[in-house]
């Protein structure tokens, strides 16, 4: 079985400062893992994905993220945070042989302050 | 995405009235599925569609409808059994990586 879990519902940071967004997984087998983001009333936009190659991946718009195995984590990162980042981001989670099923995690809505 | 299109962006219902979402893709991709989204809540999964004339019922398929009868288009049809059908619509298609890219979401109200 798999599962997703984002640790904050609400983010907030200073324009220019770092953003980390918390994902936590569980996952019977290898799984793929995805981060979105989602401006109000879009559709949800693949930031990044990890599909087993390079641990640390990046990916759109300066975001990165680290597959951890031990801690079953998968952060989203950026540097340096910029007001057009503000939005909902999603972490999903895909097992290699699960066929179709995707699990989204709630979101985490982050909020960039000037 | 650009080769994703979702139609109405906006759509009123009255009660007991059935409704039907367009998804059209020219991406070329076989795998098609249709979410909803409701506030604070992620993603969850209506329908899917692995190839023409098949589909599969997701998560919370009572009270929806599709068909896939061309490649480039799964239509969704929210019916009057549909108790709470006010909500935003996804349509995405799946990626070599098992990746999803997305429509940009029909919002549904009913009044």
């Amino acid at each position: 079985a798999q599962s997703v879990t984002q640790l904050d519902s609400h983010v907030s940071v200073s324009e220019g400062t770092p953003v980390l967004l918390r994902c936590n997984y569980s996952s019977s087998y290898s799984p793929s893992l995805f981060w979105y983001v989602q401006h109000p009333n879009k559709g949800l936009q693949l930031l990044l994905k990890y599909t087993s190659a390079a641990t640390l991946v990046k990916g759109i718009n300066g975001f990165e993220a680290e597959f951890k195995k031990s801690e079953t984590s998968f952060h989203l990162t950026k540097p340096s945070a910029h007001m057009s980042d503000a939005a909902e981001y999603f972490c999903v989670v895909r097992e290699r042989n699960s066929g179709y099923a995707l699990n989204f995690g709630k979101g985490t809505s982050l909020l960039v302050t000037p | 995405d650009g080769g994703i299109t979702q139609s109405p962006k906006y759509l009123f219902r009255k009660e007991g009235q059935n409704v039907t979402l367009s998804c059209e893709q020219n991406l070329n991709h076989d795998a098609m599925y249709w979410y909803r989204q409701d506030p604070g809540q992620g993603l969850r999964l209506i329908y899917y569609s692995q190839i023409v004339n098949d589909f599969q019922k997701g998560d919370i398929a009572e009270g929806y409808s599709v068909s896939r009868e061309k490649k480039e288009s799964f239509p969704l049809t929210v019916t009057s059994a549909q108790k709470n059908p006010t909500a935003f619509y996804l349509c995405a298609l799946r990626g070599d990586a098992g990746e999803l890219f997305f429509g940009e979401g029909s919002r549904l109200t009913v009044l």
